[in-house]
This record gives structure tokens, sequence and C-alpha cells, in this order.
């Protein structure tokens, strides 16, 4: 079955930029989703198809899709973007969704 | 505003069963693919199962198939999850989402999701 890795952990002082990598093979070929997740509430979708944002999400966050790694990337980190962030594909092999392993994000 | 209630979930024993519902409003909902997507104590999101804008593509992931079914009723505005020969395994917070496109079994997006519903299997 089709895995999909992210690091447990990123850390980021507020005003910087937080990149999250989510690992799979041959990614670059498939429509990457991503999504915001904090405690207590359910997940958001914050990107589609690599890097479009859905209304409402500010610019802050954008993604890219290439080759073995997605990154979803928050620029200008505050406080309110700690949260967990999934990352999510189709696999048309399996015909299954798959999630990512999850990333927290802490700001320092 | 585009809206997702769970209901149904609680505590059973293994092997029983549930009855998971999940109501829509706000949107054209038989327009739409819907999915339900579990979340374990403490751990990530698993999706379980999806079905098409028409209930007639159904799909399931390999922890579930066989146990769970998936329905729709658009007269209702409703999505249904069956789930027989509960396992511990299961307990979880079961959502419920939309998928942006008519298919539940592409590469779109779950672009809104309910507060989910806590389904815990124990003896």
């Amino acid at each position: 079955s089709y895995v999909l890795t992210q690091p447990p952990s990123v850390s980021v002082a507020p005003g910087q930029t937080a990149k999250i990598t989510c690992g799979g093979n041959n990614i670059g070929s498939k429509s990457v989703h991503w999504y915001q997740q904090k405690p207590g509430q359910a997940p958001v979708l914050v990107v589609y198809e690599d890097s479009d944002r859905p209304s409402g999400i500010p610019e802050r966050f954008s993604g890219s899709n290439s080759g073995y790694t997605a990154t979803l990337t928050v620029s200008r980190v505050e406080a309110g973007d700690e949260a967990d962030y999934y990352c999510q594909v189709w696999d048309s092999d399996s015909d299954h969704h798959v999630f990512g392993t999850g990333t927290t994000v802490t700001v320092l | 505003e585009v809206q997702l209630v769970e209901s149904g979930g609680g505590s059973t024993q293994p092997g029983r069963s549930l009855r998971l519902s999940c109501t829509a409003s706000g949107l054209t909902f038989d327009d739409f693919g819907m999915q339900w997507v579990r979340q374990a104590p403490g751990k990530g999101l698993e999706w379980v199962s999806g079905v098409s804008w028409d209930g007639a593509t159904k799909g399931y992931s390999d922890s579930v198939k066989g146990r769970f079914t998936i329905s729709r009723d658009n007269a209702k505005n409703s999505l249904y999850l069956e789930m027989n020969s509960l396992r511990p395994e299961d307990t979880a917070l079961y959502f419920c989402a939309k998928t942006r496109g008519y298919s539940g079994s592409s590469d779109d997006a779950f672009d809104i999701w309910g507060q989910g519903t806590m389904v815990t299997v124990s003896s």
C-alpha cells in the first residue's frame, strides 16, 4: 500500500517560515492535499491539488509537489498556526485515500 | 453555511454493531461524493470509506472491508456508516467529510468536515 511519510514535529519562531514535507513514491505524479487540525477540532483543508488554496485560507499557506516530496510552506508564522498538519493523496493502484503520518507544528 | 453533523456514536462491546449518520445542510448534497475518516485517540487520520454522489461507487479501507457498509440517502441529505463485527481497534472519532467533486473515489480533496462522533469498542 502507498505510504506518506511526514516529520513528527516542526518548530518555528513567530514570523519565520515553516516547511512541512510529505514523502511518497513518485508523489510528484499525484495530487496532494493538506489539512490543518487544531486540538479538539475537525481538520480544515488548507491546500488542495498541490498548491491551490480554498476560499478563506491566508496566502501565507502555499504548497509544492515534485519528485518524491510534497511541501506545505507556512510563511510569517503566527501563534494560531500551531496545529497538526496532514498530507493526503488518492492511490489509484489500491483505490484508497491515504493520509500522511502527520506533523505537529510548534510555534516557539 | 455548509454544515455536516454526525451522530450515532457510543460505547459498545466487541462483535456488536453501530450505525453512524451524517446530515448535511447548506449544500446540494447529491452533487458531491462523501467520505468517512476516523481518528483513534492521540493518533492520526485514517480514511475509512467513500461513496460517489449517486451511491453507485463505494470504497473501503482494508481494515474495515467486509465489516462496514457505506450508504447515502440523497432525499434526506444523509450519509451512513453501518459498522458490524466491531473490534477494539475501531475505537475512534469518526468524521464525515464532503468531497470537492462528485466522485468518492478520485483525487478530490475533502473540503468540508463534521465535528465527529466518538465510537468506543470495549468489553
